[in-house]
């Protein structure tokens, strides 16, 4: 398995573009998460999908936070519009089941908004 | 609600020589505890876990960690450091019950001095 793959792994935009963020979790895995790391606030769990179902956003910061996963192989997370303040890593992790297996992380997005 | 701390959010340490990461979780009952590591520009590893039974876990890289019900406590332990080693590394715990969210601890970046 290739592992949680995520694109692109750098990003660069201005200030009010829309960014979108994706993610493909590893096949058979049934829950998604969307982390957001920075200096100041460390990680920081953003929303997550079980079975394609989004159990719990309420990490999202704002409205101009939205994610999808429209099928298991798949997820998005947008921006809209993106503020300079939104610099950051993010990532994607997926699992199977409970917490017993841990998570397993792709290797991210640097966004940057200038 | 669950919490993570980890004390030291830096530690140098001299090649060759032991390195202790310490872990205290608050909880309302033993979850799932976790060891992860993140290199430079990379996602999240995991280095090791434990569920239940022996509370000193192996783990990948030559790492240890062991759990102390008594504490609150999963200290990560090497007796030996390479170069490698440096990163940054996380504790994290989930829920045994139902459910599959992690709570992360805000890490801890080891330097390795030659």
């Amino acid at each position: 398995d290739a592992g949680v793959i995520q694109s692109p792994r750098h990003e660069v935009t201005e200030m009010g573009q829309e960014v979108t963020l994706r993610c493909k979790p590893i096949s058979g895995h049934d829950y998604l998460f969307w982390y957001r790391q920075t200096m100041m606030r460390g990680l920081e769990l953003l929303i997550y999908f079980n079975n394609n179902v989004p159990i719990d956003d309420s990490g999202m910061p704002e409205d101009r936070f939205s994610a999808k996963m429209p099928n298991a192989s798949f997820s998005t997370l947008k921006i809209q519009p993106s503020e300079p303040r939104d610099s950051a890593v993010y990532f994607c992790a997926s699992s199977l089941g409970t917490a017993l297996y841990g998570y397993t992380f792709g290797s991210g997005t640097r966004l940057t908004v200038v | 609600a669950q919490s993570v701390t980890q004390p030291d959010i830096h530690i140098t340490v001299s090649e060759g020589a032991s390195l202790e990461l310490r872990c205290n979780y608050s909880y309302g009952a033993t979850p799932y505890l976790f060891w992860y590591v993140q290199s430079p520009g990379q996602g999240l590893q995991l280095l090791l876990k434990y569920f239940s039974g022996d509370t000193l876990v192996q783990g990948i890289k030559g790492f240890e960690a062991e759990f102390k019900r008594s504490q609150s406590s999963f200290n990560l332990r090497k007796p030996s450091v390479h170069w490698s080693d440096a990163a940054e590394y996380f504790c994290a715990v989930g829920p045994k019950a139902a459910g599959n969210k992690l709570t992360f601890g805000g890490g801890t970046r080891v330097l390795v001095k030659p």
